[in-house]
């Protein structure tokens, strides 16, 4: 069975950072495409960041670009989001994701970490 | 950026009738068009790709339709465990979601 399980997140003050994990089993982490979204509140579902297996290509959305770094540790099957310079409207609940195949098709889904950017 | 544009944004059918739930693309993506399910306080769930591709162990009530901008989400024999927001979602270019579609079950 598919498991994501984030973790990190919690209450920051504008202009602070944070770092998200999420930890993954179940499934073959290294040969996956992994990626992370987020769903602010009242808000409709956002792409957030998305990660090859090599981690040698990494894409993000214009709102965390420059801010935001997402990694991956094949070798520990966890996947991270960095995030700097945190501003109110990143308060989210943040979910990580494998994607189906070559595409953008959001697979499987964690449970979701609150992250709540707030003075 | 593409925006998806979801309606209605709520509908209220019988238990046992069928649903249908539309999709709007802002400009042609093709067949790239996924649905997600969402329970309250629960993570989302793939539920169709390709437009019409059911994701594994999603059953056979559950089925999509369209291309190009518009898109429809049909649930049939509607159950109460079905009661929840679905969301449209194109990955032609960098992927976006429409608002969502709560559906309640009567």
């Amino acid at each position: 069975e598919v498991q994501l399980v984030e973790s990190g997140g919690g209450l920051v003050q504008p202009g602070g950072s944070l770092r998200l994990s999420c930890a993954a089993s179940g499934f073959s982490f290294s040969d996956s495409v992994m990626s992370w979204a987020r769903q602010g509140p009242g808000k409709r579902l956002e792409w957030v960041s998305a990660i090859s297996v090599s981690s040698k290509n990494r894409d993000y959305a214009d709102s965390v670009k420059g801010r935001f770094t997402i990694s991956r540790d094949n070798s520990r099957n966890t996947l991270y989001l960095q995030m700097n310079s945190l501003r109110v409207d990143d308060t989210a609940v943040y979910y990580c994701a494998d994607l189906v195949g070559r595409t953008t098709v959001f697979g499987h889904w964690g449970q979701g970490t609150l992250v709540t950017v707030s003075s | 950026e593409i925006v998806m544009t979801q309606s209605p944004d709520t509908l209220s059918v019988s238990q046992g009738e069928r649903a249908t739930l539309s999709c709007r693309a802002s400009q042609s993506v093709g067949s790239s068009l996924a649905w997600y399910q969402q329970k309250s306080g629960r993570a989302p769930r793939l539920l169709i790709h390709y437009t019409s591709t059911r994701a594994t162990g999603i059953p056979a009530r559950f089925s999509g339709s369209g291309s190009g901008t518009e898109f429809t989400l049909t649930i049939s024999s509607l159950q109460s465990e079905d009661s929840a927001v679905y969301y449209c979602q194109q990955y032609e270019s960098w992927p976006t979601f429409g608002q969502g579609t709560r559906l309640e079950i009567k």
